[in-house]
């Protein structure tokens, strides 16, 4: 059961241009959403993150977009450029005492053209 | 400079062998977590730890287990490894939630982890 879902598994963009990835998930409790960028043989570096007391979030080139109702978030990178490519990873935290668990979609590869 | 450590960034092992993978950082969390990252699958949770000696199961906690003895250190154990446990292995550690509100995780280099 995905309860975070990111269905496109990869995005191909121009330079420059704005570069849109999805996120959608099914589980209400979640109350606090992140992207994560992950190159090859690294670990996930924190982009940005969004609670859904919020519907947006800004930093730099990075936006996340939080639609409760629709249960779907975004990021927009603008403008794109060469390193943004990478994996990104969309995560959810459900409204938990104690750890703050992460569940994570299964990943969009963005791929920045010339 | 925040910083989580996995002990080895490569480990080739052999079926049926039990196998440790270590994981530290420095920043006096109280969150500590394993993930495996597979293709298609994105990250799944393993174990994970809000406690020195507390553990709880994650989503994909079979064929392993999990030591935390120390605030900084958590371990991941493979009791018999097998290569369906061929996978990126991922340590990440973050701030108990209400101390300070929502915090990121904080994610080690990963560990490329074969089974043969």
């Amino acid at each position: 059961d995905q309860q975070v879902k990111q269905n496109s598994p990869s995005l191909s963009v121009q330079e420059g241009r704005i570069s849109i990835l999805n996120c959608d998930y099914t589980n209400s409790m979640f109350d606090y959403f992140l992207w994560y960028k992950k190159y090859p043989a690294e670990g996930p570096t924190f982009l940005i993150s969004i609670s859904s007391i919020k519907d947006k979030n800004e930093d730099g080139r990075f936006t996340v977009f939080l639609n409760k109702s629709a249960k779907h978030l975004s990021l927009h990178i603008v403008p794109s450029q060469p390193g943004d490519s990478a994996v990104y990873f969309c995560a959810a935290s459900p409204i938990i005492q104690g750890a703050q668990k992460l569940v994570f979609g299964q990943g969009t590869r963005l791929t920045i053209n010339p | 400079d925040v910083k989580v450590t996995q002990s080895s960034r490569y480990l080739v092992k052999r079926t049926g062998e039990k196998v440790f993978l270590e994981c530290v950082q420095d920043m006096d969390h109280e969150n500590m977590f394993w993930y495996r990252q597979d293709p298609g699958l994105g990250l799944r949770l393993i174990y994970f730890s809000y406690d020195v000696k507390m553990k709880e199961k994650g989503d994909i906690p079979e064929g392993y287990s999990v030591s935390r003895e120390k605030k900084e250190r958590f371990s991941l154990i493979l009791e018999s490894a097998s290569t369906n446990q061929t996978s990126m292995y991922l340590c990440a550690s973050s701030l108990y939630r209400g101390r300070g509100g929502n915090t990121e995780a904080f994610f080690g280099q990963g560990t490329r982890l074969t089974v043969v």
